[in-house]
């Protein structure tokens, strides 16, 4: 079926070091890959997006690589600040412009 | 935040009875979504909308229906609230398949 696997679940990391968050889909045409950041009571914000015709996004502390031979795509985080604690989604574009997430990492970043 | 808006923000119902959430946005997009957000269950799709009077299931639709009759107006409807549909509901909206998404400020949905 339609799916977006993510892991870690959750991800403890000391204030300064670098944070993985990985994510597989399953369907192939797939050419969209957003990930979304969302804060305790607030609504899902964009974060960083990435289409299948690049491989690597930078922004900042952010970015995101894409390898879609393997159906792959993972968010860094370096530096990682207090504030970067949160819950982070992965999702893919679907056929019809489905677009399914996968089922979040809860981030804590320790001072 | 781009205009999307959801109503009501909360709402307490009884088992058996229908619902309605309301999502509107402002922003002329074509797609629309609505989710549910549930503890380790992250962001399940329920019904999606690619156009006026077209829609589609996703993931949980069991149990939901939908209508868009506007282009700014998306509708979730439960026909008959269970206690395993309190969650908290997002809708959310985008001009194309490939772009930013935006999300409303969700709706607590408590069925008692």
């Amino acid at each position: 079926g339609e799916n977006v696997e993510q892991h870690p679940s959750t991800l403890s990391v000391q204030e300064g070091d670098s944070a993985v968050i990985k994510c597989t889909y399953s369907d192939s045409a797939s050419n969209y890959f957003p990930w979304y950041k969302q804060e305790l009571g607030k609504r899902p914000q964009l974060i960083i997006d990435i289409r299948s015709n690049v491989g690597e996004k930078k922004d900042q502390r952010i970015a995101v690589t894409l390898n879609k031979t393997a159906k792959h795509f993972s968010l860094h985080i370096t530096e990682t600040q207090p504030e970067d604690s949160a819950v982070y989604f992965c999702a893919a574009t679907m056929g019809g412009g489905k677009l399914i997430f996968g089922q979040g990492t809860e981030l804590s970043v320790k001072p | 935040d781009a205009g999307i808006t959801q109503s009501p923000r909360h709402k307490v119902t009884e088992t058996g009875t229908p619902v309605t959430l309301r999502c509107h946005q402002t922003e002329n997009h074509r797609y629309m979504y609505w989710y549910r957000q549930d503890p380790g269950h992250g962001l399940r799709l329920i019904h999606y909308s690619y156009g006026v009077k077209d829609t589609d299931k996703g993931e949980v639709s069991d149990g939901y229906s939908v209508s868009r009759s506007k282009t700014e107006d998306f509708l979730l409807t439960l026909e008959s609230a269970t206690s395993s549909q309190t969650s908290v509901y997002f809708c959310a909206s985008t001009g194309g398949p490939n772009t930013e998404a935006f999300f409303g400020q969700g709706t607590r949905l408590t069925v008692v």
